[in-house]
């Protein structure tokens, strides 16, 4: 089993729509969740972390966090084609431990 | 962009050779973590430095070592090379301490035939 697990898509969203993406992880212990977006050929991009239980809204991006059905997910509110790239979720585990992993990535397409 | 960089942008080697890579961390990081990137995959977490000493390591074999300077940049060594070390090379830097966000350079691509 995968510590961290993405479905890989390609997900497709009209512009305008929301677009929902979703991770899991396998260690219960973890303590900070973190979604970077990826273009093609370039590195990855922190959109945002959230470390407690609930939702974080930052702009037009909502972190969501249940950490007791371990899961973690990323809403693009009013979707827009330059959000069009892979999006990654990564994980630490516990505190105890300096170690980052991260899934394989969503593909997202918004379709104008 | 931010103001992570490393050096070199591409690298072709032989299978066999060694590769050093290298990291410099945005301004008032003191810590570099640095990842493998394989093509359609998620960067893999090799190690984390965080004021010169290493501080938490990835399944990766002994062949992948580093070192962290005390201005904070960074190498990363790879002795052996293998086929399938071919791959982009990101490192990342962040604060320290309690804060985990980390930012990515733009990484370095390495070729190994």
């Amino acid at each position: 089993q995968k510590e961290v697990e993405q479905n890989s898509g390609p997900l497709s969203v009209p512009e305008g729509a929301i677009a929902s993406l979703n991770c899991t992880y396998s260690d219960r212990g973890s303590q900070s969740f973190f979604w970077y977006r990826q273009y093609s050929g370039k590195s990855p991009e922190l959109i945002m972390f959230i470390y407690s239980n609930g939702d974080k809204e930052d702009g037009r991006f909502t972190a969501q966090l249940n950490k007791a059905s371990q899961y973690v997910s990323l809403l693009i509110r009013d979707s827009q084609p330059s959000d069009s790239a892979t999006y990654l979720c990564a994980v630490k585990l516990s505190n105890n431990f300096n170690k980052f992993y991260f899934g394989s990535g969503t593909k997202l397409n918004v379709k104008p | 962009e931010t103001g992570v960089t490393q050096s070199p942008t591409h690298l072709i080697k032989t299978r066999g050779q060694q590769v050093t890579l290298r990291c410099s961390s945005q301004s008032g990081h003191n810590t570099v973590s640095w990842y493998q990137q394989a093509l359609g995959q998620g960067p893999q977490f090799i190690f984390q430095y965080y004021r010169e000493e290493e501080n938490g390591r990835g399944n990766f074999p002994p062949r992948f070592s580093g070192l962290q300077f005390p201005n904070y940049s960074s190498e990363l060594n790879v002795n052996a090379l293998e086929l399938d070390d071919s791959a982009l090379y990101l490192c990342a830097s962040s604060l320290g301490g309690n804060s985990d966000e980390q930012y990515f350079g733009p990484g370095t691509r390495l070729t190994v035939t």
